[in-house]
């Protein structure tokens, strides 16, 4: 069974804060992980992509994936009110196909 | 930016009818995907599309739905005879190309269906 799994929050933080959104998937032969972000009534936006261990840095976005746990997540550092959405791990498991967790829901208080 | 775009935004439908759901990928793209999500809850594979025909489908993917792409342009997703609980947004994403280098799908704006 492939799934992906979020805390689905709320997750509150103050601003300028550092957020730490956390995603575990169940295939160890996952390969390529996503974080997106979606605004109610939204399209999911990518933020993210990671597809090796380690950390990896883009703007105030910080992704971090270790194959061995299974775990990938996703650090917001300098946390801003327009971050107030609701984050997605994506991950492909085999082929194209993204299997999505529910959702983590962030709101950063002025 | 280039964008990926989806007609309507918005369709009502009685039980019982077909629809058919519009996208125009990226242009330089050439996988195809749709997605939709149920209210309240995540967002769902549904069928991937490349080089005319179909890549993946999900278990959702019945005999229902179908996906074409007529012109070079556009992506269709047709759904006959909708149920109630076809109701969801339906995104379209595409990516520019497969492999472990370019998965990164983008998504469209989304067209919620509503089955009455």
């Amino acid at each position: 069974q492939k799934e992906v799994e979020q805390n689905s929050g709320p997750l509150s933080v103050p601003e300028g804060a550092i957020a730490s959104l956390n995603c575990t998937y169940s295939d160890r032969g996952s390969q390529s992980f996503f974080w997106y972000r979606q605004y109610s009534g939204k399209s999911p936006e990518l933020i993210m992509f990671i597809y090796s261990n380690g950390d990896k840095e883009d703007g105030r976005f910080t992704a971090q994936l270790n194959k061995a746990s299974q775990y990938v997540s996703l650090l917001i550092r300098d946390s801003q009110p327009s971050d107030s959405a609701t984050y997605l791990c994506a991950v492909v498991f085999t082929g194209n196909q993204f299997y999505f967790g529910t959702g983590t829901s962030l709101t950063v208080i002025p | 930016e280039p964008e990926v775009t989806q007609t309507p935004s918005h369709q009502v439908t009685q039980m019982g009818q077909e629809v058919i759901l519009r996208c125009v990928p990226i242009s330089n793209h050439l996988y195809f995907y749709w997605y939709r999500q149920i209210l309240g809850q995540k967002v769902e594979f549904l069928v991937s599309f490349y080089n005319n025909e179909i890549s993946e489908k999900s278990e959702i993917f019945d005999d229902q739905f179908s996906v074409e792409r007529p012109d070079g342009s556009n992506f269709t997703l047709k759904i006959r005879s909708t149920k109630l609980e076809d109701s969801a947004m339906y995104f379209c994403a595409s990516s520019e190309r497969s492999g472990r280098s370019s998965y990164e799908q983008y998504f469209g704006p989304g067209t919620r269906l509503t089955v009455t």
